[in-house]
């Protein structure tokens, strides 16, 4: 059965510290894996990975995977507290149909 | 990225209601997703809506339990029939976009009492 874990579950730091947020997976005919931002209701997207070993940023934001180990990470340096958010990681299979695997997310809090 | 809108944005039902949910694209797709997000869960894919055809449910949910109409390409709607306190969840609807990404709607908090 696919399956997509996440580590740790939740996450309470303070302003300016930096995170590392896991995600594993087993997802068959694994095609990328998703990274997004859930504050309220609706996730939002931050990252796409596809190959292995290149790593995705955008601003204080990083991620990279590792499809040998079948793993990926969320860097946040210099936490803020608009940071405070549930992350959740999507692996993408296309056994059959096109679909997300999502994890059960880390819920960060971000303390001033 | 897409504008997608949904309606309800939060309604508290009693056991035993119906309640439909409207998901509305502001440009045509070929697929639409339907997601639950029950307390402290994460996002399960409840069933993928496609223009023309019957909507593909994946295990553990039923038509009967959650109607799915896809009358045109800018617009679905969900049902949660005969309600209980279970239904009670986040619901969400999504639409792929470029590359392997996924555009979230704003979500209808769902309370079953």
């Amino acid at each position: 059965e696919d399956k997509v874990v996440q580590s740790p579950l939740s996450l309470v730091v303070h302003e300016g510290d930096t995170v590392t947020l896991n995600c594993s997976y087993e997802v068959t005919n694994f095609r990328s894996l998703l990274w997004y931002k859930q504050e309220k209701k609706a996730p939002t997207f931050l990252f796409m990975l596809t190959s292995s070993g290149i790593e995705k940023k955008s601003g204080r934001l990083s991620s990279i995977l590792d499809k040998k180990e079948l793993f990926s990470i969320l860097n946040i340096t210099a936490t803020q507290t608009g940071d405070s958010a549930i992350y959740l990681c999507a692996g993408i299979t296309t056994s059959g149909t096109y679909k997300y695997i999502f994890g059960t997310g880390t819920r960060l809090k971000v303390l001033a | 990225s897409a504008v997608i809108s949904q309606k309800p944005s939060r309604d508290i039902c009693q056991r035993g209601t119906s309640l439909t949910i409207q998901c509305q694209v502001d440009s045509q797709v070929t697929m639409m997703f339907w997601y639950r997000q029950q307390p402290g869960q994460s996002l399960t894919l409840i069933a993928t809506a496609n223009q023309g055809s019957e909507a593909t449910y994946e295990s553990g949910f039923v038509i009967d339990k959650f109607p799915i109409s896809r009358p045109n390409l800018t617009f679905s709607t969900l049902t949660v029939s005969n309600m209980s306190p279970e239904d009670s969840s986040i619901y969400l609807c999504s639409v792929p976009r470029a590359g392997d990404t996924q555009y979230f709607g704003p979500g209808t908090r769902l309370t079953v009492l």
